[in-house]
């Protein structure tokens, strides 16, 4: 069956370095992968989008890479801050049709 | 930028009643996406519209019906509540093309009592 992973556990990190986010996933051969952010109470918001032609795109401080071999895309954000505390998803569209499937997200926390 | 309106952002009913929550974008995309978000469950698609009065089951059907009698109207039906459908529902409009996005609505909180 098609699955998306994401790290469930939190991740902590100081300000100022850089979080690293994984998304895993089997049995999809995605045209591309995207990446969303999404704080307690409120819906998802749309980060970055990339292909699978793609190695790596970056949108200031933040960096994801696509790497179709491992099934593995990685989400960075450099220079983190206290705002950048949040939980972020990716998804990915199924093999067949046009439906997004998202994985169940990793939070974020960033202490000053 | 888009918007998506979803009509209650809290709704407490009682189990058996029909609950309609209502989807309004103002983008005239094609595509709407229903999905409800549980704690260590994540975002699951219950259903999708890829045009007026089409739609395709997501993973998680059973117990809910949808209406796309307008495009810029996607609406979800719980047919006779139940407790195990107290969630968070989540309507998203999508932009197709190069510049792909899904855009969401704040949420509806729904519990079902």
């Amino acid at each position: 069956s098609q699955k998306i992973e994401q790290n469930s556990e939190a991740l902590n990190i100081q300000e100022g370095k850089t979080a690293t986010l994984t998304c895993n996933y089997t049995n999809y051969s995605p045209a591309y992968l995207q990446w969303y952010r999404q704080d307690p109470g409120r819906g998802p918001v749309f980060l970055l989008l990339i292909r699978e032609n793609e190695k790596e795109k970056r949108k200031e401080r933040l960096k994801v890479t696509f790497d179709t071999t491992l099934k593995q895309s990685l989400f960075h954000i450099t220079a983190s801050q206290p705002a950048d505390s949040a939980t972020y998803l990716c998804a990915l569209v199924r093999n067949a049709g046009n439906m997004l499937t998202f994985g169940g997200g990793t939070r974020l926390m960033v202490k000053p | 930028d888009v918007k998506v309106t979803q009509s209650s952002r809290y709704l407490v009913k009682r189990t058996g009643e029909k609950v309609f929550l209502e989807c309004v974008q103002d983008m005239d995309h094609e595509n709407m996406f229903w999905y409800r978000q549980d704690p260590g469950l994540g975002l699951r698609l219950i259903y999708f519209s890829y045009d007026v009065k089409m739609k395709e089951k997501g993973d998680i059907p059973e117990g809910y019906s949808v209406s796309r009698e307008k495009k810029e109207r996607f609406s979800l039906i719980l047919e006779s509540a139940s407790t195990n459908q107290t969630s968070m529902y989540l309507c998203a409009s999508r932009l197709t093309g190069p510049n792909e996005k899904l855009f969401f609505g704040s949420g509806t909180q729904l519990s079902v009592l």
